[in-house]
């Protein structure tokens, strides 16, 4: 069965470096997601991105977040300065779209980031 | 305002029972889905319920929705060992973005 991944799944990064996360969505799905999840809290919606542009964004992407889908299969999380308190699990997710007809979404395993 | 709460917050049943858990949720919604997370791993969408939908089955869950109390639930029956995780509603609108709102959580033990 067709799986979203992940990589790193496990990332330490400096606080102030930018980190990048990326993930291969399922190849026939058009729609991408990100999500966190801070330890012991809920999965918080980040950003949706369709047809190579945002669709929408969570308070919580600001402008130290940025998606990219550099080719036709990867879609990446970049975190330009990185704050302690962006140390939580990411998740990406990819779903099929139907018109007006919401659809399951995908995640993949995640990637757990550490900032020191 | 937050969407999708579940109760109980943790559940501890012995294999072969059932395990139901509750979630309740604040705006209109499109529908509803209920996925499932492994200790350290991703989320495993389970069931999507519509909004003009009362009840689906799927396996050994059965979810409801009422949308005039703003709940669902999830009925796992004869649980397994294997069931032990956590449980998540997500609550979905009908806009752009397609995005799920997600709830607390239960966390359900499974004991042999």
């Amino acid at each position: 069965e067709p799986e979203v991944t992940q990589t790193p799944s496990h990332q330490v990064t400096q606080m102030g470096q930018e980190v990048i996360l990326r993930c291969v969505p399922i190849s026939n799905h058009l729609y991408f997601y990100w999500y966190r999840q801070i330890l012991g809290q809920k999965v918080e919606f980040l950003v949706s991105f369709y047809n190579n542009e945002i669709s929408e964004k969570s308070e919580i992407f600001d402008d130290q977040f940025s998606v990219e889908r550099p080719d036709g299969s990867n879609f990446t999380l970049k975190i330009r300065s990185t704050k302690l308190e962006d140390s939580a699990m990411y998740f990406c997710a990819s779903s099929e779209v139907r018109k007006g007809r919401n659809q399951p979404q995908h995640f993949g395993d995640g990637t757990r980031l550490s900032i020191l | 305002s937050q969407q999708g709460e579940e109760d109980p917050q943790a559940l501890s049943i012995q294999e072969g029972e059932n395990a139901t858990m509750n979630c309740s949720y604040k705006t209109s919604i499109n529908n509803l889905q209920w996925y499932r997370q492994n200790s350290g791993r991703g989320l495993v969408h389970l069931i999507l319920i519509r909004s003009n939908e009362r009840e689906k089955h799927s396996g050994r869950l059965r979810v409801t929705l009422d949308t005039s109390k703003k709940s669902s639930s999830l009925l796992i029956t004869a649980s397994r060992a294997a069931d032990t995780a956590s449980y998540f509603c997500a609550t979905g609108k009908m806009d752009s973005s397609y995005k799920l709102i997600f709830g607390s959580g239960t966390r359900l033990l499974v004991r042999p």
